[in-house]
């Protein structure tokens, strides 16, 4: 059975800080994403990696940085965290190829004030 | 214009009713297509998977996609208040296994 973790699953933070935030998957999967989810807005890619150390950017990768030094964990950076950046956080991973499904965690609410 | 288009709603039907989801795509390259449910506060979890046009059946629920008109559809049979969730929509071309486009969501309520 798949599980992707998220560390926390709500979080507030104040303006200027600098977030963390994580993910871990169980099943040796090679793709691992973040995603922001916002009423109206829907998913929208902010960054995912392929391979360990590999990153690419989504459609909204600014203001966040990622890192993947090991293959089961994929971590989200909010290098400033801006009250615009309050949001449902999810990460999900996936095996490489065709037609897999794609897991996710059960989310992190990130309140920034 | 977005890749994939979503009404967002919110849907509300009696229990027992037969609901209709749908999605809108631009990119004809798009193979694979997928119906995600997710619950308040849940992470989305995979519903449905159909690869190219056609139906595909389970249970309760019915996956149709239609190619030439660039739609798809999701139908729930006798729905049930635990039906009651946001449904995605998603889809993705063999040519860009990593990416998955997602719909913004149904948001669907079941009334007893």
């Amino acid at each position: 059975d798949v599980k992707v973790t998220q560390s926390s699953r709500y979080l507030v933070k104040r303006t200027g800080e600098k977030v963390f935030l994580e993910c871990v998957q169980d099943m040796d999967h090679e793709n691992m994403f973040w995603y922001r989810q916002d009423p109206g807005l829907g998913l929208r890619l902010i960054y995912f990696s392929y391979d360990v150390k590999m990153k690419e950017k989504g459609d909204i990768p600014e203001g966040y940085s990622v890192s993947r030094e090991k293959k089961e964990r994929f971590s989200l950076i909010l290098e400033s965290a801006s009250t615009n950046q309050t949001s449902m956080y999810l990460c999900a991973s996936r095996p490489t190829g065709v037609g897999y499904e794609q897991y996710f965690g059960p989310g992190t609410r990130l309140t920034v004030t | 214009q977005k890749e994939v288009e979503q009404d967002p709603g919110p849907l509300s039907v009696p229990e027992g009713a037969i609901v209709s989801l749908n999605c809108t795509y631009s990119n004809s390259a798009f193979q694979y297509f997928m119906w995600y449910r997710q619950y308040s506060r849940k992470g989305p979890e995979l519903l449905m998977y159909t690869y190219s046009s056609g139906n595909k059946e389970d249970g309760r629920f019915t996956a149709q996609v239609d190619k030439s008109s660039k739609y798809i559809s999701l139908f729930i049979r006798d729905s049930q208040p635990s039906d009651s969730a946001t449904y995605l929509c998603a889809m993705s071309a063999v040519s860009s296994a990593s990416k998955i486009i997602f719909g913004s969501g149904t948001r669907l309520s079941i009334r007893p």
